[in-house]
């Protein structure tokens, strides 16, 4: 696509729900990134993807946390149990391969609210 | 010690101006600096990147930046009420396994009065 692109772009879920959120990359981009970004605040770094795997995931708050990215592509953030703090915008973010000498291109991001 | 700090602001300024944002960082040995600007509802969007000591120019934008002092920071001239956003200053740091990720500071606020 044109763009990176994040699924869905709202969700209002109960406590205690699991939710989902996606991010379709730029095509051709290795790189992904996830942020989380609560009202008023800056960006909270998530997990770091290199095609499909993980090297980096220090950003993950818990273990209700999850992030997978398949065939190089799309990457699923889920969140079990949700609880109120997890309520934020949780950005995607891709680049062509790490940031140093890369543009990193976010999508708009999925606006979460847990109730 | 946070990674990068901002003056969380807000920070308002008469159409005209110059916007001042200032940012600071922690770790000496970053060498990589960026300012995104994010309008309120939307996704961060790059607008100037800056390596090496001293100014860089695009616009009505300048970046400087100070690495004894470990400092950056943005200038916008003639300010448009377009230019009403958040400001965020990043910086490459290193993750786990030796990967980079972008650390981000809390934003700036900016207002532009007409």
């Amino acid at each position: 696509g044109a763009g990176v692109s994040q699924s869905p772009s709202n969700k209002v879920t109960e406590k205690g729900k699991d939710v989902e959120l996606r991010c379709d990359p730029i095509s051709g981009h290795t790189a992904l990134y996830w942020y989380r970004q609560s009202l008023g605040q800056g960006l909270e770094f998530l997990i770091y993807f290199q095609g499909n795997s993980a090297p980096d995931k220090s950003g993950l708050p818990s273990d209700r946390f999850s992030a997978e990215r398949t065939g190089g592509s799309v990457s699923t953030l889920t969140i079990q149990r949700t609880q109120q703090e997890d309520s934020a915008v949780y950005l995607c973010a891709s680049s062509r391969s790490g940031i140093s000498g890369n543009t990193i291109y976010f999508g708009e991001g999925s606006w979460l609210t847990v109730v | 010690q946070k990674e990068v700090e901002q003056n969380s602001g807000p920070l308002s300024v008469p159409e005209g101006a110059i916007a001042s944002l200032n940012c600071t960082y922690s770790d000496r040995g970053s060498q990589s600096f960026f300012w995104y600007r994010q309008y309120s509802g939307k996704s961060p969007e790059l607008i100037m990147s800056i390596y090496s000591n001293g100014d860089k120019e695009d616009g009505r934008f300048t970046a400087q930046l100070n690495k004894a002092s470990q400092y950056v920071s943005l200038l916008i001239r003639d300010s448009q009420p377009s230019d009403s956003a958040t400001y965020l200053c990043a910086v490459i740091g290193l993750g786990q396994g030796g990967s980079e990720k972008l650390v981000f500071g809390k934003g700036t606020k900016l207002t532009v009065n007409p």
